[in-house]
């Protein structure tokens, strides 16, 4: 099956740094990507939308000046925590749909923890 | 909006014992529903999925039957297997290629 990619698996910084998370889609052209974040013992939260080639779509309440989602190409998303702070430390995961929306894949998350 | 509520972890169980995970949701509409799991180091991966009400999702030996009136998607395997430990996802989703929901995740351990 379709495999995406999804780097670093942990990373841990200092507060106010930033970091960036890489999504990729191997073996597939990816025209939507989603970022969700969960924090402990909560569900999977939808943070952003994005499609190749356009600004990504944010839910409520997320901050789109500090999680900075780019989607430059098909295969590749980032999301980047800017100034990071404590309370953004969680896990982030990433999904990919190719065209039609049919299947998502997902990645297989990354956890930081900001010190 | 739309919300999943799954039962909380973790779920403790010895090799060959039946296993049920309760999911319900809210949602206005007619949802898909989906389970996902996640196994230690790895994504989510599909696990079964049902698009209309009475239909029965089922893979690797579990199975799920989407229950309207009771708004419900709850998972079992009859017979779990070491190998079945892992975090397992309630999900649902309104339109293809549109947003999941999901639920908080239920972590069940199969001991040998």
């Amino acid at each position: 099956g379709a495999v995406v990619s999804q780097h670093p698996s942990w990373v841990i910084c200092k507060s106010g740094t930033s970091v960036k998370i890489e999504c990729r889609s191997l073996d597939f052209q990816a025209t939507t990507m989603f970022w969700y974040r969960q924090f402990p013992k909560q569900s999977l939260m939808l943070m952003a939308t994005s499609n190749e080639g356009s600004k990504a779509t944010y839910e409520q309440g997320v901050e789109k000046d500090k999680f900075l989602i780019n989607h430059a190409s098909l295969t590749l998303s980032t999301l980047t925590v800017t100034s990071a702070h404590p309370e953004d430390s969680s896990f982030y995961i990433c999904s990919a749909s190719g065209q039609g929306g049919e299947k998502l894949f997902f990645g297989s998350g990354t956890q930081l923890s900001v010190l | 909006g739309d919300s999943v509520t799954q039962m909380e972890g973790p779920v403790t169980l010895s090799e060959e014992a039946f296993l049920t995970i309760n999911c319900t949701y809210t949602a206005t509409g007619y949802p898909s529903l989906f389970w996902y799991v996640q196994y230690p180091g790895e994504g989510l991966q599909l696990l079964l999925k049902a698009t209309k009400a009475d239909d029965k999702g089922s893979n690797k030996g579990f199975e799920a039957t989407y229950r309207k009136e009771t708004t419900s998607f709850h998972l079992e395997k009859g017979s779990v297997q070491v190998s079945d430990s892992a975090v397992y996802f309630c999900a649902l989703i309104k339109a293809a290629g549109n947003k999941l929901t999901f639920g908080g995740g239920t972590r069940v351990l199969v001991k040998p």
